[in-house]
């Protein structure tokens, strides 16, 4: 697609509930991201993909949060058993993975909110 | 202390008027550095990157980087309403993907 593509935009979830948020980046971008934006915050990193392997996950907060990108295209980010401290809203990013600036472009993000 | 810190604001300035937006680093390993904007609910968008010290220009917007000080800015000229929104720095270390956010200046340009 022409963009980075999120759903869904909003979650609610009660708290101990698990969530899956999908993102589909732009085509033939290789590198994938997941960034987590608490309110009034910039974006944190959480996780990074180049093609379905998963080079670096120092970000997730705790072993509650799993991503996946089986086929090297679209990722899913889960959090299982969501605690209210995950409410934000999860940015995706792709890239084309190319060296130096790291140009990224970013979905609309899906908004979690535990109750 | 974070990383890469960034006076969140709000920032309030008639139309019309220089905006001045900044942010300090403490990493001497970063070298690039962006500035995103995000309109409220959406995602970042890509403005501006440079690489290294010195200015770059595009249109109404400067970007410039002082690595001796570690502290970069950006100008944004004749402000207009369509401005308003949150500025977020980012950089990232050379061989490296991660970015990393400062917390983002929120921005109102009043007609």
């Amino acid at each position: 697609g022409a963009g980075v593509s999120q759903s869904p935009r909003y979650k609610v979830a009660k708290r101990g509930q698990d969530v899956a948020l999908r993102c589909d980046p732009i085509s033939g971008h290789v590198s994938l991201f997941w960034y987590q934006q608490a309110l009034g915050q910039g974006p944190e990193f959480l996780t990074y993909f180049q093609n379905e392997a998963q080079l670096d996950k120092s970000g997730l907060p705790s072993d509650r949060f799993f991503a996946e990108r089986p086929e090297g295209s679209v990722s899913t980010l889960k959090i299982q058993r969501t605690q209210q401290e995950d409410s934000a809203v999860y940015l995706c990013a792709s890239s084309l993975g190319a060296p130096g600036a790291n140009v990224l472009t970013f979905g609309a993000g899906s908004r979690l909110t535990v109750l | 202390q974070k990383e890469v810190e960034q006076d969140p604001g709000p920032l309030s300035v008639p139309e019309g008027a220089i905006v001045s937006l900044n942010c300090t680093y403490s990493n001497s390993a970063f070298q690039y550095f962006m500035w995103y904007r995000q309109y409220s609910r959406k995602g970042p968008e890509l403005l501006m990157y440079t690489y290294s010290s010195g200015n770059k220009e595009d249109g109404r917007f400067t970007a410039q980087v002082d690595k001796s000080s570690k502290y970069i800015s950006l100008f944004i000229r004749d402000s207009q309403p369509s401005d308003s929104a949150t500025y977020l720095c980012a950089m990232n270390k050379g061989g490296s993907e991660k970015l990393v956010f400062g917390k983002g200046t929120k921005l109102t340009v009043n007609p």
